[in-house]
Protein backbone atom coordinates (compact mmCIF):
# COMPACT_ATOMS: atom_id res chain seq x y z
CA UNK A 1 0.00 0.00 0.00
CA UNK A 2 1.09 3.71 -0.33
CA UNK A 3 2.87 5.35 2.60
CA UNK A 4 3.91 8.68 3.66
CA UNK A 5 5.98 8.36 6.48
CA UNK A 6 7.48 10.94 9.32
CA UNK A 7 8.98 10.79 12.57
CA UNK A 8 5.57 11.09 14.62
CA UNK A 9 8.05 11.44 18.10
CA UNK A 10 8.56 15.31 18.51
CA UNK A 11 12.75 16.36 17.79
CA UNK A 12 13.69 18.43 20.48
CA UNK A 13 17.18 20.50 20.00
CA UNK A 14 18.91 23.22 21.16
CA UNK A 15 19.21 26.96 19.73
CA UNK A 16 21.92 27.25 17.04
CA UNK A 17 21.87 23.21 16.05
CA UNK A 18 20.76 21.77 12.40
CA UNK A 19 17.45 20.33 12.88
CA UNK A 20 17.00 17.63 10.40
CA UNK A 21 13.74 16.05 9.52
CA UNK A 22 12.90 13.24 7.28
CA UNK A 23 9.98 12.04 5.04
CA UNK A 24 10.00 8.27 3.83
CA UNK A 25 7.15 7.41 0.94
CA UNK A 26 6.60 3.92 -0.59
CA UNK A 27 4.86 2.76 -3.98
CA UNK A 28 4.82 6.79 -4.95
CA UNK A 29 6.33 7.95 -8.20
CA UNK A 30 6.21 11.88 -7.40
CA UNK A 31 6.83 14.38 -9.13
CA UNK A 32 7.15 17.03 -6.65
CA UNK A 33 7.63 17.10 -3.04
CA UNK A 34 6.38 20.13 -0.39
CA UNK A 35 7.27 20.73 2.85
CA UNK A 36 5.00 23.22 4.97
CA UNK A 37 4.80 24.31 8.71
CA UNK A 38 1.88 24.33 11.09
CA UNK A 39 1.78 26.04 14.20
CA UNK A 40 -0.82 24.98 17.01
CA UNK A 41 -4.36 25.99 15.91
CA UNK A 42 -3.71 27.30 12.55
CA UNK A 43 -3.13 26.21 8.88
CA UNK A 44 -0.26 25.07 7.42
CA UNK A 45 2.28 27.27 5.65
CA UNK A 46 4.22 26.64 2.50
CA UNK A 47 7.97 26.35 2.94
CA UNK A 48 9.66 24.96 -0.18
CA UNK A 49 8.48 22.73 -3.48
CA UNK A 50 11.15 20.21 -4.63
CA UNK A 51 10.84 18.49 -8.10
CA UNK A 52 11.77 14.83 -9.07
CA UNK A 53 14.79 16.24 -11.30
CA UNK A 54 16.20 18.77 -8.33
CA UNK A 55 18.53 17.16 -5.67
CA UNK A 56 18.72 19.66 -3.13
CA UNK A 57 16.73 23.26 -2.85
CA UNK A 58 17.64 25.95 -0.11
CA UNK A 59 15.65 29.16 1.08
CA UNK A 60 17.59 31.21 3.98
CA UNK A 61 18.24 28.89 6.40
CA UNK A 62 15.89 26.19 4.82
CA UNK A 63 17.63 23.49 2.97
CA UNK A 64 15.41 20.32 1.27
CA UNK A 65 16.75 17.15 -0.28
CA UNK A 66 15.28 14.47 -2.74
CA UNK A 67 16.43 11.22 -3.34
CA UNK A 68 14.01 9.42 -5.53
CA UNK A 69 16.12 6.26 -5.33
CA UNK A 70 16.00 5.99 -1.79
CA UNK A 71 12.18 7.68 -1.94
CA UNK A 72 13.19 10.06 0.69
CA UNK A 73 13.80 14.10 1.40
CA UNK A 74 15.58 15.65 4.01
CA UNK A 75 14.28 19.21 5.55
CA UNK A 76 17.14 21.17 7.29
CA UNK A 77 16.96 23.86 9.11
CA UNK A 78 20.31 25.50 9.99
CA UNK A 79 21.02 27.98 12.93
CA UNK A 80 17.60 27.08 14.48
CA UNK A 81 15.76 29.41 16.79
CA UNK A 82 12.45 28.64 19.70
CA UNK A 83 10.30 30.43 16.73
CA UNK A 84 11.57 27.77 14.38
CA UNK A 85 9.30 25.55 16.92
CA UNK A 86 6.50 23.94 14.37
CA UNK A 87 5.14 21.20 13.27
CA UNK A 88 6.32 19.98 9.64
CA UNK A 89 4.52 18.63 7.11
CA UNK A 90 5.55 16.95 3.89
CA UNK A 91 3.58 16.18 1.03
CA UNK A 92 4.26 15.13 -2.32
CA UNK A 93 1.79 14.34 -5.45
CA UNK A 94 0.20 11.06 -6.07
CA UNK A 95 0.30 10.95 -9.61
CA UNK A 96 -3.44 11.32 -9.80
CA UNK A 97 -3.91 14.80 -9.64
CA UNK A 98 -3.63 14.92 -5.77
CA UNK A 99 -1.73 15.97 -2.94
CA UNK A 100 -1.23 13.08 -0.30
CA UNK A 101 0.17 14.90 3.35
CA UNK A 102 2.03 12.80 6.10
CA UNK A 103 1.36 13.14 9.20
CA UNK A 104 3.76 15.42 10.21
CA UNK A 105 6.93 16.02 12.82
CA UNK A 106 6.62 18.07 15.62
CA UNK A 107 10.01 20.00 16.16
CA UNK A 108 10.68 21.76 19.59
CA UNK A 109 13.81 23.82 19.76
CA UNK A 110 14.93 24.93 23.03
CA UNK A 111 16.75 28.43 23.93
CA UNK B 1 -5.44 40.59 0.39
CA UNK B 2 -6.87 38.35 2.54
CA UNK B 3 -5.67 35.11 0.94
CA UNK B 4 -7.65 32.31 2.22
CA UNK B 5 -11.13 32.77 4.28
CA UNK B 6 -13.27 30.35 6.01
CA UNK B 7 -16.44 30.62 7.42
CA UNK B 8 -17.21 29.63 10.50
CA UNK B 9 -14.25 29.37 12.71
CA UNK B 10 -16.21 27.13 15.07
CA UNK B 11 -19.13 25.14 15.29
CA UNK B 12 -20.83 22.80 17.20
CA UNK B 13 -23.90 20.42 15.70
CA UNK B 14 -26.36 17.90 16.61
CA UNK B 15 -26.28 14.35 14.80
CA UNK B 16 -28.46 14.58 11.68
CA UNK B 17 -27.63 18.18 10.96
CA UNK B 18 -26.74 20.01 8.52
CA UNK B 19 -24.19 22.72 7.37
CA UNK B 20 -22.37 24.48 5.16
CA UNK B 21 -18.74 25.34 5.60
CA UNK B 22 -17.77 28.55 3.36
CA UNK B 23 -14.30 29.30 1.54
CA UNK B 24 -12.83 32.09 -0.49
CA UNK B 25 -9.94 33.12 -1.98
CA UNK B 26 -8.75 36.34 -3.49
CA UNK B 27 -5.79 35.43 -5.19
CA UNK B 28 -7.37 34.39 -8.18
CA UNK B 29 -6.33 30.92 -7.97
CA UNK B 30 -7.38 28.26 -10.36
CA UNK B 31 -7.52 25.36 -7.92
CA UNK B 32 -9.18 24.48 -4.75
CA UNK B 33 -9.36 22.19 -1.80
CA UNK B 34 -11.39 21.03 1.07
CA UNK B 35 -9.11 18.86 3.86
CA UNK B 36 -9.96 17.75 7.30
CA UNK B 37 -7.25 17.39 9.96
CA UNK B 38 -7.74 14.34 12.77
CA UNK B 39 -5.04 14.01 15.53
CA UNK B 40 -2.54 11.46 13.96
CA UNK B 41 -4.33 11.14 10.61
CA UNK B 42 -2.83 14.40 9.20
CA UNK B 43 -4.29 16.42 6.19
CA UNK B 44 -7.51 14.25 4.46
CA UNK B 45 -8.37 15.08 0.96
CA UNK B 46 -12.09 15.03 0.94
CA UNK B 47 -13.12 16.69 -2.07
CA UNK B 48 -11.37 19.69 -4.78
CA UNK B 49 -11.67 21.70 -7.95
CA UNK B 50 -9.23 21.62 -10.19
CA UNK B 51 -10.65 25.20 -12.09
CA UNK B 52 -13.87 26.69 -11.77
CA UNK B 53 -16.93 24.36 -12.69
CA UNK B 54 -14.92 21.22 -11.93
CA UNK B 55 -14.93 18.89 -8.76
CA UNK B 56 -13.33 15.44 -7.72
CA UNK B 57 -13.70 13.41 -5.14
CA UNK B 58 -10.69 13.48 -2.88
CA UNK B 59 -9.56 10.11 -0.23
CA UNK B 60 -12.71 11.01 2.34
CA UNK B 61 -15.43 11.85 0.47
CA UNK B 62 -18.47 9.91 1.80
CA UNK B 63 -20.23 12.84 4.06
CA UNK B 64 -19.97 15.30 2.13
CA UNK B 65 -20.68 17.27 -0.87
CA UNK B 66 -18.95 20.64 -2.70
CA UNK B 67 -19.88 23.60 -4.82
CA UNK B 68 -17.43 25.86 -6.70
CA UNK B 69 -19.56 28.53 -6.62
CA UNK B 70 -17.52 30.41 -8.78
CA UNK B 71 -13.76 31.18 -9.53
CA UNK B 72 -13.39 32.73 -5.66
CA UNK B 73 -15.46 30.69 -3.30
CA UNK B 74 -15.93 26.57 -2.61
CA UNK B 75 -17.82 25.42 -0.35
CA UNK B 76 -18.46 22.08 1.42
CA UNK B 77 -21.78 20.71 2.74
CA UNK B 78 -22.18 18.34 5.43
CA UNK B 79 -26.06 16.81 4.88
CA UNK B 80 -26.45 15.03 7.73
CA UNK B 81 -23.79 15.27 10.46
CA UNK B 82 -22.46 12.17 12.79
CA UNK B 83 -19.66 12.51 15.05
CA UNK B 84 -16.91 10.87 13.01
CA UNK B 85 -16.96 14.53 11.02
CA UNK B 86 -16.00 15.91 14.68
CA UNK B 87 -12.57 17.56 12.55
CA UNK B 88 -11.16 20.84 11.93
CA UNK B 89 -11.95 21.39 8.81
CA UNK B 90 -9.24 22.98 6.04
CA UNK B 91 -9.70 25.06 2.51
CA UNK B 92 -7.02 26.02 0.21
CA UNK B 93 -6.29 27.23 -2.89
CA UNK B 94 -3.39 27.28 -5.67
CA UNK B 95 -2.72 29.03 -8.90
CA UNK B 96 -2.62 25.30 -10.43
CA UNK B 97 -2.70 21.68 -9.75
CA UNK B 98 0.73 20.49 -7.64
CA UNK B 99 1.98 24.28 -6.84
CA UNK B 100 2.08 25.35 -3.49
CA UNK B 101 -1.15 25.51 -2.04
CA UNK B 102 -2.37 28.41 0.34
CA UNK B 103 -4.39 27.44 3.35
CA UNK B 104 -7.12 29.02 5.12
CA UNK B 105 -7.26 29.34 9.30
CA UNK B 106 -9.87 26.09 10.14
CA UNK B 107 -13.15 25.84 11.13
CA UNK B 108 -13.20 23.58 14.17
CA UNK B 109 -16.10 21.32 14.25
CA UNK B 110 -18.19 19.30 16.68
CA UNK B 111 -20.69 17.12 16.05
CA UNK B 112 -22.22 15.32 19.48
Amino acid sequence: SQKIEQNSEALNIQEGKTATLTCNYTNYSPAYLQWYRQDPGRGPVFLLLIRENEKEKRKERLKVTFDTTLKQSLFHITASQPADSATYLCALDTGFQKLVFGTGTRLLVSP
Amino acid sequence: NAGVTQTPKFQVLKTGQSMTLQCAQDMNHNSMYWYRQDPGMGLRLIYYSASEGTTDKGEVPNGYNVSRLNKREFSLRLESAAPSQTSVYFCASSALQFHEQYFGPGTRLTVT
